[in-house]
């Protein structure tokens, strides 16, 4: 079935430090892949996304790329701040071609820290 | 803005007993859904709804019972809570229920433990 692995956490950063956040993905076909983020005590917000191969989501100073060859979609940013702390979130929903629903097929979470 | 809403924030059950977790939008949103979050486990789909009147299983159903009489609203009923429903829950809504995957809204989550 889909899955979605990301680096474990928690990842401690000083300010300004450069971000990368891992996520391999399963999946059949050419899913669409997503960034959530999550920050204390708020719910899951869409952060970027990226629909096909070679595709680059960005957002607020992050970005990601679509790569099918690695099945990767890591998360970057060149420098962090205090206000970037909060737990980021890999998905993946599979192409409507390959049987994808109406489901996100979710990692597990990689918590940032960036202290000053 | 309210955007999703979620009551309650925390709840401790005993085994057994039942309750209902609610969840409200205010963005006429068709699409509702139902996630939960273990450790290690990342969020998986309980159940979710395209419309008022019509909802569908995810991926982990048993144990979970919902309804959607009007489009703001999408209740999730523990009939007899089990140790194994302890969890983070997430309600998150979608403008589209074409594709609700390209931006779903999150509440804010409920945590609940079952003893």
């Amino acid at each position: 079935g889909d899955s979605v692995t990301q680096m474990e956490g928690p990842v401690t950063l000083s300010e300004e430090a450069f971000l990368t956040i891992n996520c391999t993905y399963t999946a059949t076909g050419y899913p669409s892949l997503f960034w959530y983020v999550q920050y204390p005590g708020e719910g899951l917000q869409l952060l970027l996304k990226a629909t096909k191969a070679d595709d680059k989501g960005s957002n607020k100073g992050f970005e990601a790329t679509y790569r099918k060859e690695t099945t990767s979609f890591h998360l970057e940013k060149g420098s962090v701040q205090v206000s970037d702390s909060a737990v980021y979130f890999c998905a993946l929903r599979r192409s409507i071609l390959t049987g994808g629903g109406n489901k996100l097929t979710f990692g597990t979470g990689t918590q940032l820290k960036v202290e000053l | 803005n309210a955007g999703v809403t979620q009551t309650p924030k925390f709840q401790v059950l005993k085994t057994g007993q039942s309750m209902t977790l609610q969840c409200a939008q205010d963005m006429n949103h068709e699409y509702m859904s139902w996630y939960r979050q273990d450790p290690g486990m990342g969020l998986r789909l309980i159940h979710y709804s395209v419309g008022a009147g019509i909802t569908d299983q995810g991926e982990v159903p048993n144990g979970y019972n919902v309804s959607r009489s009007t489009t703001e609203d999408f209740p999730l009923r523990l009939l007899s809570a089990a140790p194994s429903q302890t969890s983070v829950y997430f309600c998150a809504s979608s403008y589209s229920q074409a594709s609700p995957w390209e931006k779903l809204f999150f509440g804010s989550g409920t945590q609940l433990s079952v003893l």
